[in-house]
């Protein structure tokens, strides 16, 4: 079974800085799908972003990016000139590609890290 | 554009009673995933379907059941409330496969947060 660590329970940066968000997996598997959900206060699930293993390059949206290391099992989130909107529980998630049926694409979350600007 | 919708978004029930939480998946959507998220945690996945049918299971007690109708939209039922089942149910619904080789991508409701008391 796969499973997702984060390691940070709380972070904290301040607004228009730069800060990064950790998170490493355990899998077996080649081919993978990872993601990141961001999920404010009203306790809705966004996607933030989401990397295919199979690809080198580092995915990026706006001021989102993440750092893809597949040998050492690393999923890092980068958030550039943070805003006072990017509050929220951060989650590291997991999707396995080897799926045999439609429907067995369940997500693996990690615990979250709860991320603060400081105006 | 239509999102997933989750009902009852608040439920408040007593030990030992049953609930129903219903979801309705973006149209076009075939597939639905259950998951369970307590207080302080991480989502936990519970049940999916795909085309009506169970694809895969989870962490889901024996007194959980789902189904997902034709129309697609599902309903989680649950029973023998315990004080341990209080937490934020999310749906979720994703497109038919793509071939493209990009994931589905799962679009999740607002939630039901049911309470145990």
């Amino acid at each position: 079974a796969q499973t997702v660590t984060q390691s940070q329970p709380e972070m904290s940066v301040q607004e228009a800085e730069t800060v990064t968000l950790s998170c490493t997996y355990d899998t077996s598997e080649s081919d993978y799908y990872l993601f990141w959900y961001k999920q404010p206060p009203s306790r809705q699930m966004i996607l933030v972003i989401r990397q295919e293993a199979y690809k080198q390059q580092n995915a990026t949206e706006n001021r989102f990016s993440v750092n893809f290391q597949k040998a050492a099992k690393s999923f890092s989130l980068k958030i550039s000139d943070s805003q006072l909107g990017d509050a929220a529980m951060y989650f590291c998630a997991y999707r396995s590609m080897e799926s045999a049926n439609f429907g067995n694409e369940k997500l693996t979350f990690g615990t979250g890290t709860r991320l603060t600007i400081i105006p | 554009a239509a999102g997933v919708i989750q009902s009852p978004r608040h439920l408040i029930k007593e030990k030992r009673e049953t609930a129903t939480l219903k979801c309705y998946p973006i149209p076009r959507h075939d597939t639905v995933y259950w998951y369970q998220q307590g207080p302080g945690q991480d989502p936990q996945f519970l049940i999916s379907f795909y085309e009506k049918m169970q694809s895969d299971k989870g962490s889901i007690p024996d007194r959980f059941s789902a189904q997902q109708f034709s129309d697609y939209h599902s309903e989680l039922n649950m029973s023998s409330l315990e004080l341990g089942d209080s937490a934020l149910y999310f749906c979720a619904s994703s497109p038919p496969l793509v071939t493209s080789g990009a994931p589905n991508e799962q679009f999740f409701g607002p939630g039901t947060r049911l309470t145990v008391l």
